[in-house]
C-alpha cells in the first residue's frame, strides 16, 4: 500500500459529460502528481501541484483542469469528455520534488 | 523535453534466470531514475531508484545501473520469481523546479515457471 488513495477505482461515463476524480496524497506530502495512461502506453504527465500551487503542466488538454485543495488533496476535473478520453489516470504524491514518488491504484476512466 | 525510450517491449524469462530492461534518456539534465512495477489493476509500485551521482544500486535481486555518458540506465533483475511477471517503467526526472517524472513505454515481463 503506497499510502495514495485514489476514487473512484472505476468510471464509466458517456462524452460530452463531466468526471472529478480525487486523490488523497501520502500523509505529509505536499506534491500531488496527475498522470494519464492510455492503452499499451506509458505514463503521461498531466500536472503538478506544490501545496495548494501549480508547479507545472505537462500534456493536459484545455478540457481537462486540476486543483489542490488546503487538506492537499486534490481532484482532477475533466469536461466535455471524449472517447480518446478513456484511459487510467493515476495520481502520485511526494514529500517535496526532489523525493521518491509514490503511486495509487488509478481510476480507471471509460467513455462509452 | 526529455525523451525516454525502453526495450523490449516484452520480455519471456523462465524462473531463476535473470531479466535484464534498458532504457535510454536524451535530456542530459535529468539526475533522477527511478523504476516503478505495475501489476495487474494495481499502481505503480517503485522498487528501486537512482540518482546520477551513482553508477550502481542494488536491492537483494533488484540493481540498477546507469551511464550518464551515454545516457542509459538498466535494470536487472537475477533470479527471477513467477511473483517478478509485471509492467515494469522506467522514468527519468530533471529536478529543475518542475518534479515531473518522464516515464518509457514499458516492458512486460512474463516469468514462466
Amino acid at each position: 500500500d503506497s499510502g495514495v488513495t485514489q476514487t473512484p477505482k472505476h468510471l464509466i461515463t458517456a462524452t460530452g459529460q463531466r468526471v472529478t476524480l480525487r486523490c488523497s496524497p501520502r500523509s505529509g506530502d505536499l506534491s500531488v502528481y496527475w498522470y494519464q495512461q492510455s492503452l499499451d502506453q506509458g505514463l503521461q504527465f498531466l500536472i503538478q501541484y506544490y501545496n495548494g500551487e501549480e508547479r507545472a503542466k505537462g500534456n493536459i488538454l484545455e478540457r481537462f483542469s486540476a486543483q489542490q485543495f488546503p487538506d492537499l488533496h486534490s481532484e482532477l476535473n475533466l469536461s466535455s469528455l471524449e472517447l480518446g478520453d478513456s484511459a487510467l489516470y493515476f495520481c502520485a504524491s511526494s514529500v517535496g520534488g526532489e523525493e521518491p514518488q509514490h503511486f495509487g491504484d488509478g481510476t480507471r476512466l471509460s467513455i462509452l | 523535453g526529455e525523451n525516454v525510450e525502453q526495450h523490449p517491449s516484452t520480455l519471456s524469462v523462465q524462473e531463476g534466470d535473470s531479466a535484464v530492461i534498458k532504457c535510454t534518456y536524451s535530456d542530459s539534465a535529468s539526475n533522477y531514475f527511478p523504476w516503478y512495477k505495475q501489476e495487474l489493476g494495481k499502481g505503480s509500485q517503485l522498487i528501486i531508484d537512482i540518482r546520477s551521482n551513482v553508477g550502481e544500486k542494488k536491492d537483494q535481486r533488484i540493481a540498477v545501473t546507469l551511464n550518464k555518458t551515454a545516457k542509459h540506465f538498466s535494470l536487472h533483475i537475477t533470479e527471477t520469481q513467477p511473483e517478478d511477471s509485471a509492467v515494469y517503467f522506467c522514468a527519468a526526472l530533471v529536478q529543475t523546479g518542475a518534479n515531473n517524472l518522464f516515464f518509457g513505454t514499458g516492458t512486460r515481463l512474463t516469468v514462466i515457471p
